[in-house]
């Protein structure tokens, strides 16, 4: 079991917009910055959003990210073939120490 | 540009220890503020962080591995490295190495991945 619960997926037709959520508590996302990670079939996670909705460079702005209390949100507007993968929030946790977690991820399917 | 590249042996006996190594390439591994991690995902399943090291030895571990997870820096060779220790059949995983740019910030950079399998 995941410390962060995803969706285990989503799906969305080409071009249109689809968002995954993310859900903690106040000793990971309710009091740190989430980060998002794309990993397309076969590859090393990217990152995609860092410090709650800040891009990366080289990262499109098709990809917003979002927080509110203990959930986040990862926005993808004007869904590609491509974006088809796997996505992954992270964030810090401090109830036993301090490490990082992770969701348990989702897969996104574009039609 | 900064670049991470895992290596080490592929199979591993069950109880035995597994010993991975990440080279640094393109920067110096004790350069500004980075902490470097090791991330691992069992074959189609999902991510779980291992832990993190900065070059003076300070380290985070996962608590559910820290009893089995000696991690440490090697300056001289720009390299880091995992040991992990009394290794089961759920151990197995394509392990990478990462990057933090600063002690509490997310892993940004990624090695490409080197897959462990245990098995007698």
């Amino acid at each position: 079991q995941s410390v962060l619960t995803q969706p285990p997926s989503v799906s969305a037709a080409p071009g249109q917009k689809v968002t995954i959520s993310c859900s903690g508590s106040s000793s990971n996302i309710g009091n740190n910055y989430v980060s998002w990670y794309q990993q397309l079939p076969g590859t090393a996670p990217k990152l995609l959003i860092y410090d709650n909705n800040k891009r990366p460079s080289g990262i499109p702005d098709r990809f917003s990210g979002s927080k509110s209390g203990t959930s986040a949100t990862l926005g993808i507007t004007g869904l590609q073939t491509g974006d088809e993968a796997d996505y992954y929030c992270g964030t810090w946790d401090s109830s036993l120490s301090v490490y990082w977690v992770f969701g348990g991820g989702t897969k996104l399917t574009v039609l | 540009q900064l670049q991470l590249q895992e290596s080490g042996p592929g199979l591993v006996k069950p109880s035995e220890t597994l010993s991975l190594t990440c080279t640094v390439s393109g920067g110096s591994i004790s350069s500004n503020n980075y902490y470097w991690g090791w991330i691992r995902q069992p074959p189609g399943k999902g991510l779980e962080w291992i832990g993190s090291i900065y070059y003076s030895g300070s380290a985070y571990y996962n608590p559910s591995l820290k009893s089995r997870v000696t991690m440490s820096v090697d300056t001289s060779k720009n390299q880091f490295s995992l040991r992990l220790s009394s290794v089961t059949a759920a151990d197995t995983a394509l392990y990478y190495c990462a990057r933090h740019v600063h002690q509490l910030a997310q892993p940004d950079l990624w090695g490409r991945g080197t897959l462990v399998t245990v098995s007698s």
